[in-house]
């Protein structure tokens, strides 16, 4: 089954660098999303791009995503400790249908360290 | 008010038992999931119902049951557990209109000794 993988696992940076997350997927979707976890807790939509879109931005988050390769990327710019976090993208596919599917990954664990 | 609320949010118990996790959403969405968390972080889906039918069924072993008395409530009951089981089970909704973000509970962390 298709599945949004992140890469990398694992990213340390410190407060006010960027931190830039990479997600592949499989087959044609709708579109992608990102989520975040934190520690314990459920996950939380951030940001959705379509799949007739290139790029979006909200706040310090920017989006792209290039259907061609099948990725997308999650830029967090001028980072905070309170960033840190799990990083997850997920994909809804073309052939979602009613059941509208999305299929995670294992997600990227940033760290920020102040 | 929280919008997703599961119940219990921890959960330790011996192999073979049956356990249920409960889930209710105040969102007015249509359509709910349970997924599956594992050690290494990796969610994995595992049930959808749309207005109380089921629509996914991921392969999981039959000892897993998901019901949902309405559209609000779906519930997740388990039997004969193993250790294996033992993870964060989660569950989600999502909106009838628009775009499709789902908006998860908080977990429940199973436990299995």
């Amino acid at each position: 089954s298709q599945q949004g993988e992140e890469d990398p696992q694992a990213l340390s940076i410190q407060e006010g660098e960027n931190a830039t997350m990479n997600c592949s997927y499989k087959t044609s979707i709708n579109n992608l999303q990102w989520y975040r976890q934190n520690s314990g807790r459920g996950l939380v939509h951030l940001i959705l791009i379509r799949s007739n879109e290139r790029e979006k931005h909200s706040g310090r988050l920017r989006v792209t995503l290039d259907t061609s390769k099948k990725s997308s990327s999650l830029l967090i710019t001028a980072s905070r400790a309170a960033d840190t976090a799990s990083y997850f993208c997920a994909a809804e596919p073309l052939s979602s249908g009613s059941a509208r599917q999305l299929t995670f990954g294992s997600g990227t664990q940033l760290t920020v360290l102040p | 008010d929280t919008a997703v609320s599961q119940t219990p949010k921890y959960l330790v118990t011996q192999m073979g038992n049956d356990k249920s996790i409960k889930c209710e959403q105040n969102l007015g969405h249509d359509t709910m999931y349970w997924y599956k968390q594992d050690s290494k972080k990796f969610l994995k889906i595992m049930f959808s119902y749309n207005n109380k039918e089921l629509i996914i069924n991921e392969t999981v072993p039959n000892r897993f049951s998901p019901k949902s008395p309405d559209k609000a409530h779906l519930n997740l009951h388990i039997n004969s557990l193993e250790l294996g089981d033992s993870a964060v089970y989660f569950c989600a909704s999502i909106s009838s209109g628009g775009a499709n973000v789902l908006t998860f509970g908080a977990g429940s962390r199973l436990t299995v000794l």
